[in-house]
């Protein structure tokens, strides 16, 4: 069965420029959720959507935004980028939360010059 | 709050040598604790979790951590390792007031040598 899929895996976006990023969860699953991994901070939470709401947030500026469509594919989006947003991107997908176990994507390495 | 404590940022063995990967978290509510295992240009892969019963989980492939609740420890364990193990380990914890977050530790890298 295929696995979470996110596009792009590279990307190379300027200072002040937005992004979107995408992800595509199993067959199934309905809950999404996104992280930031970076060398100084490591991984963080971004959010979770359900059933196309938002139902947790991470401590993020309101740059980061996403959502959630009724074929439960996510977007993430990051608005006026900054160097400090050069990160690895990662998706993961569950039936519903962590008791069902999540899947991570490979992720959407971003780079911000 | 919950927070998560990895001991060890890197940790070389010999191949074929014992590993222990040590995690520590932090929590005043009920928990669930993985480990989730990460190879060069790659996601998390779960490697473990314990979410209740008995406190020593194993994966398929010879890993296992034992949930210590006094020590609020989840350390991982190998007998035996071999190269293919050589990557990078993240300890998280979630639990029922956290919705469906993971916090992760700063992870620790291991490098099997031959």
């Amino acid at each position: 069965k295929a696995g979470v899929t996110q596009t792009p895996r590279y990307l190379i976006k300027t200072r002040g420029q937005q992004v979107t990023l995408s992800c595509s969860p199993i067959s199934g699953h309905r809950s999404v959720s996104w992280y930031q991994q970076t060398p100084g901070q490591g991984l963080q939470f971004l959010f979770e959507y359900f059933s196309e709401t938002q139902r947790n947030k991470g401590n993020f500026p309101g740059r980061f935004s996403g959502r959630q469509f009724s074929n439960s594919r996510s977007e993430m989006n990051v608005s006026t980028l900054e160097l400090g947003d050069s990160a690895l991107y990662l998706c993961a997908s569950s039936v519903d939360g962590f008791l069902y176990g999540y899947t991570f994507g490979s992720g959407t390495r971003l780079t911000v010059v | 709050a919950q927070s998560v404590t990895q001991l060890d940022s890197q940790v070389p063995v010999f191949e074929e040598a014992p590993v222990e990967l040590r995690c520590n978290y932090s929590s005043s509510v009920s928990v669930y604790l993985f480990w989730y295992v990460q190879y060069p240009n790659q996601g998390l892969q779960l490697l473990l979790k314990y979410l209740s019963g008995s406190t020593l989980v194993e994966s398929i492939n010879g890993f296992e951590a034992e949930f210590n609740k006094s020590q609020t420890s989840f350390h991982l364990r190998k007998p035996s390792v071999h190269i293919s193990d050589t990557a990078e380990y993240f300890c998280a914890v979630s639990g029922t007031n956290t919705g469906n977050q993971f916090y992760f530790g700063t992870g620790t890298s291991l490098t099997v040598i031959p």
